[in-house]
């Protein structure tokens, strides 16, 4: 079966801007979390979705926003984008949340932000 | 709160045996979870600890001390290609999701 799918894989993006990501999950799994990673922080949670509701939510500012899709698919929001944005945006898909299965990860967007 | 602490890097000698370790302090615990990154790509699931004790997979064993708060990943036979981050990831509750420690830099050598 298909793994989790995120596009684009790399982006470049200026001060100010914003960008969106997207992220197909593993067909039949309704879970999909966001992290960031940076070399410095690891992994950082940035949301949870599951059937299209926000189940929870990291510490990260109001710029940082998502939703997901009737299919499960679901994408990222960051607006007015600042130099430490510049990360490797991972998206996992997982049967359910609180699944034992834990999680599948797609590749990654790598953001840069100049 | 949580936190999970494992060592930032090692070194290990190709054949050899190697242990990570992780400590976490979580409110409630819904299990623990092993990943391997290699550089540039994503993390790939390699083991699941939910009852103390310890669970083999071929090259690979994870044990986990539920009281301590404690777990291990060891790696016996090391290969080259062993040579990534390992991160451990522990869910405090059912509903909650994965955090994860800042990942152990494996460097196998010759």
């Amino acid at each position: 079966k298909a793994g989790v799918t995120q596009t684009p894989r790399y982006l470049i993006k200026t001060r100010g801007q914003q960008v969106t990501l997207s992220c197909s999950p593993i067909s039949g799994h309704r879970s999909v979390s966001w992290y960031q990673q940076t070399p410095g922080q690891g992994l950082q949670f940035l949301f949870e979705y599951f059937s299209e509701t926000q189940r929870n939510k990291g510490n990260f500012p109001g710029r940082f926003s998502g939703r997901q899709f009737s299919n499960s698919r679901s994408e990222m929001n960051v607006s007015t984008l600042e130099l430490g944005d510049s990360a490797l945006y991972l998206c996992a898909s997982s049967l359910s949340t609180g699944s034992g299965d834990g999680y599948t990860f797609g590749s990654g967007t790598r953001l840069t932000v100049v | 709160g949580q936190n999970i602490d494992q060592p930032t890097e090692m070194t290990a000698t190709e054949g050899a045996i190697v242990q990570i370790n992780c400590t976490y302090q979580t409110s409630g615990f819904n299990g623990l979870f092993w990943y391997q990154q290699h550089a540039g790509e994503a993390p790939t699931f390699l083991s699941y600890n939910v009852l103390d004790g310890l669970e083999e997979k071929g090259r690979f064993s994870s044990f986990l001390s539920r009281s301590k708060g404690y777990s291990y990943l060891l790696l016996k036979e090391l290969q080259m290609k062993d040579s990534a981050s390992y991160l451990c990831a522990v869910r405090g509750t059912r509903d909650t999701p994965l955090v994860f420690g800042k990942g152990t830099r494996l460097s196998v050598i010759a």
